[in-house]
């Protein structure tokens, strides 16, 4: 299975800041996802980065809020733009492994204040 | 609309008894079915699948069944073990017709505590 690193591990943000969510994956994948886990819910699937192309938002997720970067086949990044209380949340991001289920990251807990 | 859930949040057995995890779906679409377990601290990590086409799958201690007519699906963990108490989360996949790639939806989780 694919081996990915995520940083940061966690951080606490003051509101209306950014931050810069990383993960390099140890192979070369076509799509990597990025999910959100807030307090008690499930994980829910924020998009697909696709190595090119721009990435493909679920609903109720936008560009402007989480944008995304995947400038090759083994890395991607994930802003939380202008944050609020609200985005206090878990980020996770993944890739697929034909067969065998997908890979989690370790995971971002963001703690806005 | 909540596609797949875990309707127990939290399940205690017994060390070396059974523990039977549940999880039902409403979308007839999900045709691969996943279980993943995950620590504190740790993203979740892989335990076992199915596809529809089967009806069980099994590896070592851990059986997933699939009830397709009930759209029904239990992980089954025995003996279970104390490195076991985990949260457990089921996600179901279907292809997406414009990628042609899997994206998963998951449940809301099932917070395992084997008792020693």
């Amino acid at each position: 299975s694919a081996v990915i690193s995520q940083k940061p591990s966690r951080d606490i943000c003051q509101r209306g800041t950014s931050l810069t969510i990383q993960c390099q994956v140890d192979s070369q994948v076509t799509m990597m996802f990025w999910y959100r886990q807030q307090p008690g819910q499930s994980l829910t699937l924020i998009a697909t980065a696709n190595q090119g192309s721009e990435a493909t938002y679920e609903s109720g997720f936008v560009i402007d809020k989480f944008p995304i970067s995947r400038p090759n086949l083994t890395f991607s990044t994930l802003t939380v733009s202008n944050m609020s209380p609200e985005d206090s949340s878990i980020y996770l991001c993944s890739v697929e492994v034909r067969y065998k289920g997908y890979t989690f990251g370790s995971g971002t807990r963001l703690t806005v204040v | 609309d909540q596609q797949v859930k875990q309707n127990s949040p939290s399940l205690s057995v017994q060390e070396g008894r059974i523990s039977i995890l549940n999880c039902d779906y409403t979308n007839s679409m999900f045709d691969y079915f996943l279980w993943y377990k995950k620590y504190p601290a740790e993203g979740p990590t892989f335990l076992i699948s199915i596809s529809s086409i089967k009806d069980k799958n099994e590896d070592g201690r851990f059986t997933v069944f699939l009830n397709k007519s009930a759209k029904h699906l239990s992980l089954h963990i025995v003996p279970s073990q104390p490195g076991d108490s985990a949260v457990y989360f089921c996600a179901a996949s279907r292809l997406l017709s414009n990628f042609g790639n899997e994206k998963l939806t998951f449940g809301t989780g099932t917070r395992l505590t084997i008792i020693p």
